[in-house]
């Protein structure tokens, strides 16, 4: 099946500092999705990307299909930015997200 | 939009028991999906569905557990007996397969399990 692998695995930032989390996935895929699982558990998804770029608001995303990756941006980032992010790929439309293990962002104050 | 609904939130039970986590899918969504996440395997999939129908249930770990949806807005996870390595967040997620805005997943609050 598909592998996901994501880095960095922690990330701990300053408020206010920018970061970049990468997903990196082993077949072509027809699905990619962003997730944050903040401090409750909440699984939020962020983005729907298996190609292109996205943005909303401080975040932003880009997933270079043709090379397997995928990229999420974080500009300033804010202690409520806080949690797990997760990428999920998938292939044909009704098929099940595979996740990788996900990233661990600590922002502090 | 209520979003993916479950229940119960969070569940203790003795080891031995049946456990019953329900799930109300997003309306018009018509695949639905069961993950289970721990800290030793992270989120895995247990088992999907589309249009009420399993279609890959190879993540289901044994035979105690058992996943149904009668109707496209229900569908329950049954563990009978539980036993302690069954403790994890067990969540619900909903897709509306087709539209334009694409495989969009949506979870639920997740159902948080504790066997003793």
């Amino acid at each position: 099946g598909i592998q996901v692998e994501q880095s960095p695995p922690d990330l701990i930032l300053q408020e206010g500092a920018n970061s970049t989390l990468r997903c990196n996935f082993s077949d072509s895929v027809n699905n990619l999705q962003w997730f944050h699982q903040n401090p409750w558990g909440q699984l939020i998804n962020l983005f729907y990307i298996p190609s292109g770029t996205k943005q909303n608001g401080r975040l932003s995303a880009t997933t270079v299909a043709t090379e397997r990756y995928s990229l999420l941006y974080i500009s300033s980032s804010q202690t409520t930015d806080s949690g797990v992010y997760f990428c999920a790929v998938g292939g044909q439309a009704g098929t099940a997200l595979i996740f990788g293990k996900g990233t661990t962002l600590s922002v502090s104050s | 939009d209520a979003g993916v609904i479950q229940s119960p939130r969070h569940e203790v039970t003795e080891m031995g028991q049946e456990v019953t986590l329900r799930c109300k899918p997003i309306s018009g969504h018509n695949s639905l999906f069961w993950y289970r996440q721990t800290m030793m395997r992270g989120l895995e999939l247990l088992i999907y569905f589309n249009n009420n129908v399993p279609i890959d249930d190879s993540g289901m770990p044994e035979d105690r557990f058992s996943a149904k949806m009668p109707n496209a807005s229900f569908s329950t996870l049954k563990i009978q007996p539980s036993e302690p390595r069954d403790s994890a967040v067990y969540f619900c997620a909903s897709s509306p397969v087709g539209m334009i805005s694409g495989n969009t997943i949506y979870f639920g609050e997740g159902s948080w399990l504790t066997v003793v």
